[in-house]
């Protein structure tokens, strides 16, 4: 089974600022198979990104994806207050299981 | 509006049994995948099982295999989740998920919407 590592485990920023989430498949991902999902507490998760670097709809384009073969990333190009939340990245190719990474979570500095 | 409404949740023994529901609007039901997702309190995310558009073709995690069954019924846009035999460790908030394609394996996938989760408890 392909095993996705995240890091940071935490990123404290303050909003306004840069974030940038990576996520390290334990062997190579095709990238149409990579995508990044967003919790806050309470809720469900939500698709942000997915083929690595395609905006779901409804997502602003602060939100953008990159990557290729082993090590993909997440970046949130000015923080809103709204964003504070955990990240997680996730892959689903063409044979099971779908694997999750464990997840960043942003917060407030 | 894609929605998805999860049910079925609730407190169970060791060895027991439950069968979660989620029945979906706002979409044509028969042409997903559907999937079960479940987060642990406090832990990230599981995939726990997937059933193709025309439900003839199931997919397990190994943690589940043997003793959850997934299956829907398009008649009623409702997909199913069986658990039997369950375990202290199956405790958790299940997520129904709506895949991108009709086929559950194959470029592209992905979950893009979902339920609000119901919570299953497994204590004796």
């Amino acid at each position: 089974d392909i095993v996705l590592t995240q890091s940071p485990g935490t990123l404290s920023l303050s909003p306004g600022e840069r974030a940038t989430l990576s996520c390290r498949a334990s062997q190579s991902v095709s990238s149409n198979s990579l995508a990044w999902y967003q919790q806050k507490p309470g809720q469900a998760p939500r698709l942000l990104i997915y083929a690595a670097s395609s905006r779901a709809t409804g997502i602003p384009d602060r939100f953008s994806g990159s990557g290729s073969g082993t090590d993909f990333t997440l970046t949130v190009s000015r923080l809103e207050p709204e964003d504070f939340a955990v990240y997680y990245c996730q892959q689903y190719g063409t044979s099971p299981p779908v694997t999750f990474g464990p997840g960043t979570k942003v917060d407030m500095k | 509006e894609v929605q998805l409404v999860e049910s079925g949740g609730g407190l169970e023994q060791p060895g027991g049994s439950l069968r979660l529901s989620c029945t979906a609007s706002g979409f044509t039901f028969n042409i997903y995948a559907m999937t079960w997702v479940r987060q642990a309190p406090g832990k990230g995310l599981e995939w726990v099982s997937s059933v193709g558009g025309g439900g003839r073709t199931t997919y397990y995690a190994d943690s589940v295999k043997g003793r959850f069954i997934i299956s829907r019924d398009n008649s009623k846009k409702t997909v199913y989740l069986q658990m039997n035999s369950l375990r202290a460790e199956d405790t958790a908030i299940y997520y129904c998920g709506k895949s991108s394609h009709d086929y559950v394996w194959g470029p592209d996938r992905h979950f893009d919407s979902w339920g609000q989760g119901t919570l299953v408890t497994v204590s004796s």
